[in-house]
């Protein structure tokens, strides 16, 4: 089956710095890439909606200036975390689908850790 | 290698009973989990399961045994809204999620 790659799958950062987080769709072009964040047991939430070429959707509630997406091509797209705050802390997912058929496909995550 | 396995699409039919099977082999276990996917929208967590044994909330359960790399999300009174996709994603020795392709269910009246 197709394949989402993070990078990198853990991280650890200090306080006020900024972290990239890959995300590659590996033998597949992407029509539409997700960010998720997952706090632990919960759902995933929804972050941001992101097409090539063009400006995230931001969810309601979702910081655009400190997650910032840019996606650059077809198969990679990445989320920064700008100015980390021990808050950050959590998991991050992304995903990626294509339009025809739909399917979805859910990278491994990339674990940040804010101190 | 690290692997999931689901079925690719179930049918059932409403008011009955659907088991949704999932095996695994992967490097370390540290939980399991069953997500809940309309089309167009994000997951919805359903279970986390890290101990053997079965787990109900409401017309929901999942099941896991460990020692065969075995889970399964077993759904009660099938409602038409039941109709989604279902993943089985488990966490391994590094934390990191390993993912299903997910199970489409089809609900008929």
């Amino acid at each position: 089956g197709a394949v989402v790659s993070q990078h990198p799958s853990r991280v650890i950062c200090k306080s006020g710095t900024s972290v990239k987080i890959e995300c590659r769709s590996l033998d597949f072009q992407a029509t539409t890439m997700f960010w998720y964040r997952q706090f632990p047991k919960k759902s995933l939430m929804l972050m941001a909606t992101s097409n090539e070429g063009s400006k995230a959707t931001y969810e309601q509630g979702v910081e655009k200036d400190k997650f910032l997406i840019n996606h650059a091509s077809l198969t990679l797209s990445t989320l920064t975390v700008t100015s980390a705050h021990p808050e950050d802390s959590s998991f991050y997912i992304c995903s990626a689908d294509t339009s025809d058929p739909y399917e979805q496909y859910f990278g491994p995550g990339t674990r940040l850790t804010v101190t | 290698g690290q692997n999931i396995d689901q079925p690719t699409e179930m049918t059932a039919t409403e008011g009955a009973i659907v088991q949704i099977n999932c095996t695994y082999q992967t490097s370390g276990f540290n939980g399991l989990f069953w997500y809940q996917q309309h089309a167009g929208e994000a997951p919805t967590f359903l279970s986390y399961n890290v101990l053997d044994g079965l787990e109900e909330k409401g017309r929901f359960s999942s099941f896991l045994s460990r020692s065969k790399g075995y889970s399964y999300l077993l759904l009660k009174e099938l409602q038409m809204k039941d109709s989604a996709s279902y993943l089985c994603a488990v966490v391994d020795s590094n934390y990191q999620l390993i993912w299903g392709a997910g199970t489409k269910l089809i609900i008929k009246p």
